[in-house]
Protein backbone atom coordinates (compact mmCIF):
# COMPACT_ATOMS: atom_id res chain seq x y z
CA UNK A 1 0.00 0.00 0.00
CA UNK A 2 1.45 3.27 -1.35
CA UNK A 3 1.99 6.21 1.40
CA UNK A 4 1.96 9.40 0.09
CA UNK A 5 4.50 10.42 -2.43
CA UNK A 6 5.55 13.90 -3.28
CA UNK A 7 8.13 15.30 -6.45
CA UNK A 8 10.74 16.43 -6.45
CA UNK A 9 12.33 15.83 -3.36
CA UNK A 10 14.88 18.95 -3.65
CA UNK A 11 14.18 22.13 -5.95
CA UNK A 12 16.55 24.91 -5.91
CA UNK A 13 15.04 27.94 -7.46
CA UNK A 14 15.97 31.86 -8.13
CA UNK A 15 13.52 34.89 -6.58
CA UNK A 16 11.21 35.94 -8.92
CA UNK A 17 10.78 32.23 -10.42
CA UNK A 18 7.94 29.90 -9.95
CA UNK A 19 7.69 26.29 -8.87
CA UNK A 20 4.78 23.61 -9.31
CA UNK A 21 4.89 21.00 -6.55
CA UNK A 22 3.38 17.60 -6.46
CA UNK A 23 1.77 15.19 -4.63
CA UNK A 24 -0.09 11.69 -4.56
CA UNK A 25 -2.00 10.97 -1.88
CA UNK A 26 -2.09 7.61 0.23
CA UNK A 27 -4.43 4.84 -1.59
CA UNK A 28 -7.70 5.37 -0.83
CA UNK A 29 -7.59 9.38 0.76
CA UNK A 30 -9.42 11.58 -1.40
CA UNK A 31 -8.85 15.28 1.02
CA UNK A 32 -5.19 17.11 0.10
CA UNK A 33 -3.56 19.25 2.76
CA UNK A 34 -0.59 21.50 2.46
CA UNK A 35 2.15 22.54 4.84
CA UNK A 36 5.20 24.60 4.86
CA UNK A 37 7.91 23.83 7.37
CA UNK A 38 10.58 26.50 7.92
CA UNK A 39 13.68 25.70 9.66
CA UNK A 40 13.08 25.12 13.20
CA UNK A 41 10.03 25.34 13.17
CA UNK A 42 6.70 23.40 12.98
CA UNK A 43 4.43 23.19 9.57
CA UNK A 44 2.03 25.46 8.79
CA UNK A 45 -0.87 25.02 6.86
CA UNK A 46 -0.94 26.29 3.87
CA UNK A 47 -4.48 24.81 2.39
CA UNK A 48 -6.33 21.71 2.19
CA UNK A 49 -8.58 20.29 -1.24
CA UNK A 50 -11.48 18.18 -1.36
CA UNK A 51 -13.39 17.35 -3.98
CA UNK A 52 -11.17 19.28 -6.34
CA UNK A 53 -12.20 22.76 -4.36
CA UNK A 54 -9.71 24.29 -1.73
CA UNK A 55 -12.06 24.06 1.68
CA UNK A 56 -9.34 25.61 3.52
CA UNK A 57 -7.18 27.96 3.80
CA UNK A 58 -4.31 29.83 6.20
CA UNK A 59 -2.75 32.52 6.81
CA UNK A 60 -0.57 33.00 3.23
CA UNK A 61 -0.60 35.18 -0.16
CA UNK A 62 -2.03 34.65 -3.00
CA UNK A 63 0.90 33.73 -4.30
CA UNK A 64 0.55 30.34 -3.04
CA UNK A 65 -2.46 28.20 -5.38
CA UNK A 66 -3.48 25.00 -5.71
CA UNK A 67 -5.03 22.31 -7.71
CA UNK A 68 -6.26 18.46 -6.96
CA UNK A 69 -7.40 16.30 -9.92
CA UNK A 70 -9.95 13.98 -10.10
CA UNK A 71 -7.32 11.44 -9.10
CA UNK A 72 -6.88 13.15 -5.59
CA UNK A 73 -3.51 14.04 -6.64
CA UNK A 74 -2.83 17.74 -6.17
CA UNK A 75 -0.34 20.34 -6.54
CA UNK A 76 0.70 23.37 -5.39
CA UNK A 77 2.01 25.87 -7.49
CA UNK A 78 4.07 29.17 -5.93
CA UNK A 79 4.85 32.32 -7.98
CA UNK A 80 7.06 35.02 -7.80
CA UNK A 81 9.35 33.53 -4.96
CA UNK A 82 11.06 35.00 -2.44
CA UNK A 83 13.66 33.98 -0.17
CA UNK A 84 11.74 33.43 2.78
CA UNK A 85 9.87 31.08 0.89
CA UNK A 86 12.68 28.12 1.41
CA UNK A 87 11.04 25.57 3.37
CA UNK A 88 9.95 21.95 3.20
CA UNK A 89 7.32 21.57 1.91
CA UNK A 90 4.70 18.99 2.97
CA UNK A 91 1.81 16.95 2.02
CA UNK A 92 -0.67 14.89 3.36
CA UNK A 93 -3.67 12.86 3.14
CA UNK A 94 -6.72 11.90 4.79
CA UNK A 95 -9.94 10.41 4.20
CA UNK A 96 -13.46 12.39 4.41
CA UNK A 97 -15.19 11.27 7.84
CA UNK A 98 -11.41 9.27 9.00
CA UNK A 99 -9.69 12.57 8.63
CA UNK A 100 -6.59 11.40 10.20
CA UNK A 101 -3.75 12.94 7.98
CA UNK A 102 -0.96 11.43 6.90
CA UNK A 103 2.62 12.87 5.56
CA UNK A 104 4.88 12.52 2.44
CA UNK A 105 8.43 12.70 3.05
CA UNK A 106 8.26 16.70 1.80
CA UNK A 107 9.89 19.04 -1.08
CA UNK A 108 12.85 20.15 0.27
CA UNK A 109 12.84 23.93 -1.68
CA UNK A 110 15.79 26.71 -2.06
CA UNK A 111 15.01 29.96 -3.11
CA UNK A 112 18.47 31.20 -3.86
CA UNK B 1 -1.78 29.78 17.45
CA UNK B 2 -1.22 25.97 18.99
CA UNK B 3 -3.48 24.92 21.68
CA UNK B 4 -0.72 23.12 23.62
CA UNK B 5 2.03 23.11 25.73
CA UNK B 6 5.31 20.86 25.78
CA UNK B 7 8.65 21.23 27.31
CA UNK B 8 11.57 21.76 24.89
CA UNK B 9 13.59 18.81 25.27
CA UNK B 10 13.45 15.46 27.19
CA UNK B 11 16.17 12.98 27.65
CA UNK B 12 15.46 8.98 28.14
CA UNK B 13 17.57 6.02 28.60
CA UNK B 14 16.96 3.39 25.53
CA UNK B 15 15.05 0.60 26.90
CA UNK B 16 13.03 2.66 29.41
CA UNK B 17 10.05 4.01 28.96
CA UNK B 18 9.30 7.27 27.63
CA UNK B 19 6.48 9.29 29.01
CA UNK B 20 6.07 13.04 26.77
CA UNK B 21 3.96 15.62 28.53
CA UNK B 22 0.95 17.67 26.86
CA UNK B 23 -1.44 20.75 28.45
CA UNK B 24 -3.93 21.65 26.79
CA UNK B 25 -6.29 23.19 28.84
CA UNK B 26 -8.53 25.67 26.76
CA UNK B 27 -9.60 21.65 24.79
CA UNK B 28 -13.07 21.97 23.83
CA UNK B 29 -15.53 18.92 24.02
CA UNK B 30 -15.73 17.99 20.58
CA UNK B 31 -11.47 18.28 19.98
CA UNK B 32 -9.27 15.57 19.75
CA UNK B 33 -5.83 14.94 21.36
CA UNK B 34 -3.02 14.47 18.46
CA UNK B 35 0.13 13.22 18.04
CA UNK B 36 2.64 13.12 15.62
CA UNK B 37 6.59 12.78 15.54
CA UNK B 38 9.05 14.35 12.86
CA UNK B 39 12.43 12.32 12.38
CA UNK B 40 15.06 14.84 11.14
CA UNK B 41 14.01 16.57 7.93
CA UNK B 42 11.15 13.87 7.17
CA UNK B 43 7.89 14.40 7.18
CA UNK B 44 5.77 14.26 10.36
CA UNK B 45 4.47 10.33 11.17
CA UNK B 46 1.42 10.14 13.14
CA UNK B 47 1.44 8.57 16.13
CA UNK B 48 -1.88 8.08 17.75
CA UNK B 49 -4.96 10.14 19.19
CA UNK B 50 -8.06 10.39 21.12
CA UNK B 51 -10.88 12.06 23.24
CA UNK B 52 -11.56 11.41 26.03
CA UNK B 53 -10.33 7.55 26.66
CA UNK B 54 -7.01 5.94 27.46
CA UNK B 55 -5.83 4.78 23.66
CA UNK B 56 -3.23 2.18 22.72
CA UNK B 57 -1.50 1.24 19.46
CA UNK B 58 1.90 -1.14 17.95
CA UNK B 59 3.31 2.34 18.55
CA UNK B 60 2.61 4.08 21.61
CA UNK B 61 -0.25 4.97 24.64
CA UNK B 62 -2.06 7.60 25.11
CA UNK B 63 -2.98 8.49 28.74
CA UNK B 64 -5.77 11.91 28.69
CA UNK B 65 -6.79 13.12 32.38
CA UNK B 66 -10.01 13.22 33.34
CA UNK B 67 -10.39 16.77 33.14
CA UNK B 68 -9.06 16.67 29.53
CA UNK B 69 -6.57 19.39 30.21
CA UNK B 70 -3.90 17.04 30.08
CA UNK B 71 -2.42 14.02 28.56
CA UNK B 72 1.16 12.02 27.95
CA UNK B 73 2.43 9.90 25.35
CA UNK B 74 3.91 6.91 26.40
CA UNK B 75 6.46 4.87 24.31
CA UNK B 76 7.02 1.62 26.30
CA UNK B 77 10.18 0.87 25.29
CA UNK B 78 12.64 3.91 24.25
CA UNK B 79 14.85 2.60 20.92
CA UNK B 80 17.57 5.07 19.66
CA UNK B 81 15.35 5.45 16.76
CA UNK B 82 12.28 7.32 18.88
CA UNK B 83 14.56 10.04 18.99
CA UNK B 84 13.01 12.68 17.16
CA UNK B 85 10.59 16.05 17.32
CA UNK B 86 7.40 14.86 19.14
CA UNK B 87 4.20 17.34 18.68
CA UNK B 88 0.77 17.13 20.60
CA UNK B 89 -1.96 18.73 18.98
CA UNK B 90 -5.22 19.84 19.66
CA UNK B 91 -7.59 19.50 16.86
CA UNK B 92 -11.38 19.56 16.17
CA UNK B 93 -12.96 17.39 14.26
CA UNK B 94 -16.68 18.05 12.69
CA UNK B 95 -19.37 16.61 10.88
CA UNK B 96 -18.31 17.58 7.07
CA UNK B 97 -14.97 18.61 7.31
CA UNK B 98 -11.94 18.97 9.77
CA UNK B 99 -9.99 21.39 11.16
CA UNK B 100 -6.23 21.70 9.87
CA UNK B 101 -3.59 20.50 12.16
CA UNK B 102 -1.99 23.41 14.09
CA UNK B 103 2.05 22.91 15.26
CA UNK B 104 3.54 24.48 17.62
CA UNK B 105 7.91 23.80 18.15
CA UNK B 106 7.07 20.65 19.72
CA UNK B 107 9.40 18.55 22.42
CA UNK B 108 12.61 17.01 21.31
CA UNK B 109 12.67 13.44 22.76
CA UNK B 110 16.61 12.06 22.63
CA UNK B 111 17.02 8.64 23.12
CA UNK B 112 20.38 8.06 24.64
CA UNK B 113 22.09 4.75 24.29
Amino acid sequence: DAGVTQSPTHLIKTRGQQVTLRCSPKSGHDTVSWYQQALGQGPQFIFQYYEEEERQRGNFPDRFSGHQFPNYSSELNVNALLLGDSALYLCASSLVGVETQYFGPGTRLLVL
Amino acid sequence: DAKTTQPPSMDCAEGRAANLPCNHSTISGNEYVYWYRQIHSQGPQYIIHGLKNNETNEMASLIITEDRKSSTLILPHATLRDTAVYYCIVRNITQGGSEKLVFGKGMKLTVNP
